[in-house]
């Protein structure tokens, strides 16, 4: 079956806009991860939803990031009035359960200007 | 495209030497450790996995290593293939967390034919 996907790839982003980020997990994935990955750096954990509950978020930078996934499926991660430091790309990932055997989808590479 | 390889530790081999990929962890109370594949513009592709009860696992032309007394782990990859170039990742389950990954710095592997 298909993979996790994301949309959009690329987004550049103005300083102080909001941008939305989806993600589609793979079907059936209990468990989704958002993590954020600067240039040259590994993920960095973001948050955690065990279908639409988010158990953890202690990853978000700052109350300008929120995370959604109201149906347990498809996932949003929001950003408002973004700044350059935002700038990275954001990996969705999702899992039968847990962290093991979690599948990554493509990315969002966010540049603010 | 950018380079992701100005920051991280690299390694060069020539196709069809064996190739070791070494990682620090840091919490000696993380148990579930996970080597990543990422290639440039994909997000990471999971390679192989190890419980702390175990110090050594082999998959297909790969070995992970865990020596828990230095806190140590490496990947080694039998007769390198071109298809290996890539940042590889190790991750571990924060602090024993059976969701949470921290992931490594990355090494760039780059093989030459």
């Amino acid at each position: 079956g298909a993979g996790v996907s994301q949309s959009p790839r690329y987004k550049v982003a103005k300083r102080g806009q909001d941008v939305a980020l989806r993600c589609d997990p793979i079907s059936g994935h209990v468990s989704l991860f958002w993590y954020q990955q600067a240039l040259g750096q590994g993920p960095e954990f973001l948050t955690y939803f065990q279908n639409e509950a988010q158990l953890d978020k202690s990853g978000l930078p700052s109350d300008r990031f929120f995370a959604e996934r109201p149906e347990g499926s498809v996932s949003t991660l929001k950003i408002q009035r973004t700044q350059q430091e935002d700038s990275a790309v954001y990996l969705c990932a999702s899992s039968r359960q847990g962290f093991n055997e979690q599948y990554f989808g493509p990315g969002t590479r966010l540049t603010v200007t | 495209g950018e380079s992701v390889g100005l920051h991280l530790p690299t390694l060069s081999v020539q196709e069809g030497d064996n190739s070791i990929i070494n990682c620090a962890y840091s919490n000696s109370a993380s148990d579930y450790f996970i080597w990543y594949k990422q290639e440039s513009g994909k997000g990471p592709q999971f390679i192989i996995d190890i419980r702390s009860n175990m110090d050594k696992r082999q998959g297909q032309r790969v070995t992970v290593l865990l020596n828990k007394t230095v806190k140590h782990l490496s990947l080694q990859i039998a007769a390198t293939q071109p298809g290996d170039s890539a940042v590889y990742f190790c991750a571990e389950n924060s602090g024993g967390s059976n969701y949470k990954l921290t992931f490594g710095k990355g090494t760039l592997l780059t093989v030459n034919p």
